[in-house]
């Protein structure tokens, strides 16, 4: 069964930290791989999207990282703040998914001031 | 721009009713989804669209059915609520280019009793 697991559940840490979130999914034949943010009572944002054919993606202090091999993809945020307390969720859309994405099931970050 | 603009935000219903959730989209994107968002399990997606007058079923499509008369709207329907179908849902719009993000609407909160 293709599925996405994102370890641990919760995550805190104090403001200024480098942060790595992961991510892992069973099956290498990806099309691409999506990082969101969603805060409480909304919908989800898109952050990242990596193409399968991508190792990495940057935007601002976010950084996303895949590596097919190992089934891994991590989300990097640099010099945390406490704006970026969310849960943040990983998403694949594999090979011949028409489009459909598989989601972990969150990592919900509090950052400390 | 309202993006992905969902009716109602909330709703409380009771066993055997029935309603209708509205998606409503301004990007122009061919597909359009319903997932539903439970504690613990994640998202999990209910039925899609590739395009105006087509659906197709997604992971847990029981209990639900949807329509895509016109390509702006995506509509959900609970012929006969259960409890079951207490969750968070939310509609998502996709562009048919490849490799692009879903954009996500703030969610319905529906509660049966």
């Amino acid at each position: 069964k293709q599925e996405v697991t994102q370890i641990p559940a919760a995550l805190s840490v104090p403001e200024g930290e480098n942060l790595v979130l992961n991510c892992s999914f069973t099956d290498s034949a990806i099309y691409n791989l999506q990082w969101f943010r969603q805060d409480p009572g909304k919908g989800l944002t898109s952050l990242l999207l990596i193409q399968s054919s991508q190792r990495e993606q940057t935007s601002g202090r976010l950084n996303a990282s895949l590596d097919k091999s190992s089934g891994r993809s991590t989300l990097y945020i640099a010099a945390s703040q406490p704006g970026d307390s969310a849960t943040y969720l990983c998403a694949v859309r594999y090979t011949g998914a028409n489009s459909k994405l598989t989601f972990g099931k969150g990592i919900t970050l509090s950052v400390r001031p | 721009n309202a993006g992905v603009t969902q009716t109602p935000k909330f709703r409380v219903l009771k066993t055997g009713q029935s309603m209708t959730l509205l998606c409503a989209q301004d990007m122009n994107h061919e597909y359009m989804y319903w997932y539903r968002q439970d504690p613990g399990m994640g998202l999990r997606l209910i039925h899609y669209s590739v395009g105006e007058g087509t659906t197709a079923k997604g992971e847990v499509p029981d209990g639900y059915n949807v329509s895509r008369l016109k390509k702006q709207n995506f509509l959900l329907g609970l012929e006969s609520a259960a409890p079951s179908q207490t969750s968070v849902y939310f509609c998502a719009t996709k562009s048919g280019t490849d490799n692009q993000p879903q954009h996500f609407g703030d969610g319905t909160r529906l509660s049966i009793l």
